[in-house]
C-alpha cells in the first residue's frame, strides 16, 4: 500500500530554521515525482514545488524559489521542506503528494501525506 | 496564468446537479485537473486532464471544457460531497500548477 506519512506539527519562532519531512512505502520511492502544496490558515493550495527522488532534479513554483528548500534522501526515502529563517508568513498547513502517474507529459498527484502544520509566533 | 472559480461558495441539497466552472486568463487545452479537499484533509484529485475520471471516483462526478472554460459537475450531490472544489491549471508543469480560489459545497 502506497503511503506518504509526514512529520509532526511544529511550532517554531520566527527566525528559525526547520526541515519536516515527507516519508513515502509501499513503491519505489526514487521513481516518482514529489510535489509541495502550501495551505494558509482558513486560505487556498499553493503549488510550491516538486522534486524528483532519483536524481534530486527540483522546479520551484516562482513564487517559492528562494524561500525554502526541497531535497531527499533515498536511503530512507523521505523527501523534506527547510526553511533556513522562518516568517510569521509561513504558519501554514504543508502537504507532500506522489505524482504518481502522467498525461501528455504532466504527472499528477494520486497520493498526498496527512499535511504538516507549521506554527511561526513569537 | 490566473483562475477564476466561481461561484466562491454554494449552497445544495442531497441529490442536487451542482456546477462549478474554472475560467483561465488564457488558454490551456485540456491541462487542468480538479480536487476535493476536505477540512482538515489532504486534497483528492477528482479530474485530470480537464475531463478523465481519476481512478475510484464515483462517475457522479464529471469535467467538460477546454482552452479558457471548463466546469466540474457533480450529477446528484451525496451527503459526502460537501467540502471545497479547486481547480488547478497544469500547462505550466511543472512550474506553474495554479489554483483556482475553490468553491465550497455547503449543505441547504
Amino acid at each position: 500500500e502506497v503511503q506518504l506519512l509526514q512529520s509532526g506539527a511544529e511550532v517554531k519562532k520566527p527566525g528559525e530554521s526547520l526541515k519536516i519531512s515527507c516519508k513515502g512505502s509501499g513503491y519505489s520511492f526514487a521513481d516518482k515525482w514529489i510535489g509541495w502544496v502550501r495551505q494558509m490558515p482558513g486560505k487556498g493550495l499553493e503549488w510550491m514545488g516538486i522534486i524528483y527522488p532519483g536524481d534530486s532534479d527540483t522546479k520551484y513554483s516562482p513564487s517559492f524559489g528562494g524561500q525554502v528548500t526541497m531535497s531527499v534522501d533515498r536511503s530512507v526515502s523521505t523527501a523534506y521542506l527547510q526553511w533556513s529563517s522562518l516568517k510569521a508568513s509561513d504558519s501554514a498547513m504543508y502537504f507532500c503528494a506522489r505524482h504518481g502517474f502522467s498525461l501528455n507529459g504532466v504527472y499528477y498527484p494520486d497520493y498526498w501525506g496527512q499535511g504538516t502544520l507549521v506554527t511561526v509566533s513569537s | 496564468i490566473q483562475l477564476t472559480q466561481s461561484p466562491s461558495s454554494l449552497s445544495a441539497s442531497v441529490g442536487d446537479r451542482v456546477t462549478i466552472t474554472c475560467r483561465a486568463s488564457q488558454g490551456i487545452s485540456s491541462f487542468l485537473a480538479w480536487y476535493q479537499q476536505k477540512p482538515g484533509k489532504a486534497p483528492k484529485l477528482l479530474i485530470y486532464g480537464a475531463s478523465t475520471l481519476q481512478s475510484g471516483v464515483p462517475s457522479r462526478f464529471s469535467g467538460s471544457g477546454s482552452g479558457t472554460d471548463f466546469t466540474l459537475t457533480i450529477s446528484s450531490l451525496q451527503p459526502e460531497d460537501f467540502a471545497t472544489y479547486y481547480c488547478q491549471e497544469v500547462k505550466n508543469y511543472p512550474l506553474g500548477f495554479t489554483f483556482g480560489g475553490g468553491t465550497k459545497v455547503e449543505i441547504k
